[in-house]
């Protein structure tokens, strides 16, 4: 069975240029989460997506940060502009089950390190 | 916001020995888990314990909890190099449904 598969791994881009994140969670998997990981930092949650409903948005900067999740699989998180302070690792990770009820864990993908320069 | 604190922060340890961290929350809970994350890696799902539970075992790993001090610890026992690892400690604060993790402690273990 396929992990969490999240691309660019790796991504450098100047100040001010936008910069997209995709997320492909496990088959099955209705619950994603996107967090944000500073160094030497635990995972900070961004967004909570159960299907394709955001339920929990609330950590989201709304005036540079979207994401979506078109027919409740795949995601994509966005940065427009992005700044200095963006450059972190971000985390993607499903779960089959809401938080909370069975088994709740989750599974993340390897992250994407963004530098900002 | 981070609701949970790991102690120590960092741990350095020789092979064979057992290492133990500890995690403070602030809230009632669901449940606590805790993840593995390897240098530059995701994160990995060591062990989930519920509320009413005390104490689970998996493994070399052995976790207790004790909600009347919000408190949770991770017992490796004879560790090994490969258990080289930040630890981290994630709580399902009950009724918020969404899990929030603490600031992780970093294990070394020497060969």
């Amino acid at each position: 069975e396929a992990g969490v598969v999240q691309s660019p791994r790796y991504k450098i881009i100047e100040k001010k240029q936008p910069v997209a994140f995709w997320c492909n969670p496990i088959s099955g998997h209705n619950t994603l989460y996107w967090y944000l990981q500073n160094l030497g930092q635990g995972p900070e949650l961004l967004i909570r997506y159960e299907n394709e409903e955001a339920v929990d948005d609330s950590q989201l900067p709304k005036d540079r940060f979207s994401a979506e999740r078109l027919k409740g699989v795949d995601s994509t998180l966005k940065i427009q502009p992005a700044e200095l302070g963006d450059s972190a690792v971000y985390l993607c990770a499903s779960s089959l089950d809401r938080v909370g009820a069975n088994t709740g864990e989750l599974f993340f993908g390897e992250g994407s390190r963004l530098t900002v320069l | 916001s981070q609701q949970g604190e790991e102690d120590p922060q960092a741990l350095s340890i020789q092979e064979g020995e057992n290492a133990t961290m500890n995690c403070s929350y602030k809230t009632s809970i669901n449940n606590l888990q805790w993840y593995r994350q390897n240098s530059g890696r995701g994160l990995v799902h060591l062990i989930l314990i519920r509320s009413n539970e005390r104490e689970k075992h998996s493994g070399r790993l052995r976790v207790t909890l004790d909600t009347s001090k919000k408190s949770s610890s991770l017992l490796i026992t004879a560790s090994r190099a490969a258990d080289t690892a930040s630890y981290f400690c994630a709580t399902d604060a009950s009724g918020t449904y969404k899990y929030i993790f603490g600031t992780g402690t970093r294990l070394k273990v020497l060969a």
